[in-house]
């Protein structure tokens, strides 16, 4: 089945050590992004990237890197300088060709807690 | 500036109608996207428009006024299961971005 699949579901992480969430996508989209939702709150952007090997920085990519060597992958790394977060990470993509009513596809996202 | 604002929570009875409204003031605009999420779970879509005008997809409808930034989800016959939030999204020119607002968080009373 085509669709986008975040690793993993739950992740700890201590105090200064960075981790990195996965994200591929089979749906060949040329758009991908990175969502960061903090309880009872909207969707925030953090990275997004319109073609491999490029990206954008979202509105709060501070303490965030990505990556997009592939098409089908888009691996946000959270570094020890986010200094908060906790929080639940959404992964989407998007066509950008065709129809202005290409709407954007959510994986089941990623809870990440530091302990 | 990129601004989207959506009513923070809506309360509602079981079989009644409800309506959703988002303003927005984007950079540029190519569509605005409504999606429903249930706690604890990505958001799905449920309707998009890009012209004025109201879309029907069965219980749910979506109104758009560009001139306006304005748009309002309708549902309809509300059911327990309806109880989520609603997430309002405009997808600019320029970058193909989604700009979502803070969700509209619908709690449905029997």
């Amino acid at each position: 089945d085509g669709g986008i699949t975040q690793s993993p579901k739950y992740l700890f992480r201590k105090e200064g050590q960075n981790v990195t969430l996965s994200c591929e996508q089979n749906l060949n989209h040329d758009a991908m992004y990175w969502y960061r939702q903090d309880p009872g709150q909207g969707l925030r952007l953090i990275y997004y990237s319109q073609i491999v090997n490029d990206f954008q920085k979202g509105d709060i990519a501070e303490g965030y890197s990505v990556s997009r060597e592939k098409k089908e992958s888009f691996p946000l790394t959270v570094t020890s300088a986010q200094k908060n977060p906790t929080a639940f990470y959404l992964c989407a993509s998007s066509s950008t060709r065709g129809a202005s009513g290409n709407t954007i596809y959510f994986g089941e996202g990623s809870w990440l807690t530091v302990v | 500036g990129q601004n989207i604002d959506q009513p923070t929570e809506m309360t509602a009875t079981e079989g009644a109608i409800v309506q959703i409204n988002c303003t927005y003031q984007t950079s540029g605009f190519n569509g605005l996207f409504w999606y429903q999420q249930h706690a604890g779970e990505a958001p799905t879509f449920l309707s998009y428009n890009v012209l004025d005008g109201l879309e029907e997809k069965g219980r749910f409808s979506s109104f758009l006024s560009r001139s306006k930034g304005y748009s309002y989800l309708l549902l309809k016959e509300l059911q327990m299961k309806d109880s989520a939030s609603y997430l309002c999204a405009v997808r600019d020119n320029y970058g193909q971005n989604f700009v979502f607002g803070p969700g509209t968080r619908l709690s449905v009373l029997p």
